[in-house]
């Protein structure tokens, strides 16, 4: 069975500071990986996803993520955070066949302070 | 970008009672809808998937006959929560998954937060 652990459940920041988000996920298959952001009130959005080649996968907003299978990591970051960054941000898993069926971590709470 | 529309957005109902949510894709078709709940401080989890003209598909532990899906049309999918008690009082969201012919996206709603007294 898949599943995926977001290590921080929330990570408080300085505006334009650098930021990590961890996501560990186990799988005995080949996965398909991505990071959505929750705005407050709003829907869950793609932030970027992996699903194969290159393991430095670039996303909107400035965020990117690396898919480490050794460490079956696949953490997001950014190098400057600004206050419109202030989310909550899951990792999700799924398997080789279809993108639809997501894991979901618990989220992390990113808060951007001025 | 595409868009997908819960409603509604929350709901305070009486134990006992029916509540049903509508999941709506507002400029696309979605053969596939999924069907998500969260309890504070946890994961998003799976209920069920629902494709349309067809039986929804539920995860195991989630009891079919008291959350019933429909997906009648290609924009439409819906979860009635039935006699609700308080115990099914989360956060309720959707996702409709967009087709082309090279890739599959996940479009998801605002979510309901149900609250059972």
């Amino acid at each position: 069975a898949q599943s995926v652990t977001q290590l921080d459940s929330q990570v408080p920041v300085f505006e334009e500071a650098p930021v990590e988000l961890r996501c560990n996920y186990s799988s005995s298959v080949s996965v398909y990986l991505f990071w959505y952001v929750q705005y407050p009130n709003q829907g869950l959005q793609l932030l970027l996803k992996y699903l194969s080649g290159s393991t430095l996968v670039k996303g909107i907003n400035g965020f990117e993520a690396e898919f480490n299978k050794s460490q079956t990591s696949f953490h997001l970051r950014k190098p400057s955070v600004h206050i419109s960054d202030t989310a909550e941000y899951f990792c999700a898993v799924s398997d080789g066949g279809s993108q639809g069926n997501l894991i979901f971590g618990k989220g992390t709470k990113l808060s951007v302070k001025p | 970008g595409a868009v997908v529309s819960q409603h509604p957005s929350w709901v305070i109902c009486k134990s006992g009672t029916s509540v049903k949510i509508e999941c709506r894709s507002l400029d696309f078709q979605a053969t596939t809808m999924f069907w998500y709940r969260q309890f504070p401080k946890q994961s998003l989890m799976l209920m069920a998937t629902s494709n349309e003209g067809s039986k929804a598909t539920y995860e195991q532990g989630v009891e079919k006959d008291k959350f019933l899906i429909n997906h009648a049309s290609l924009t439409l999918s819906t979860l009635t929560v039935t006699s609700a008690h308080p115990e099914d009082s989360s956060f309720y969201i959707c996702s409709a998954a967009h087709r082309d012919a090279t890739n599959e996206k996940l479009f998801f709603g605002s979510g309901t937060q149900l609250s059972v007294l």
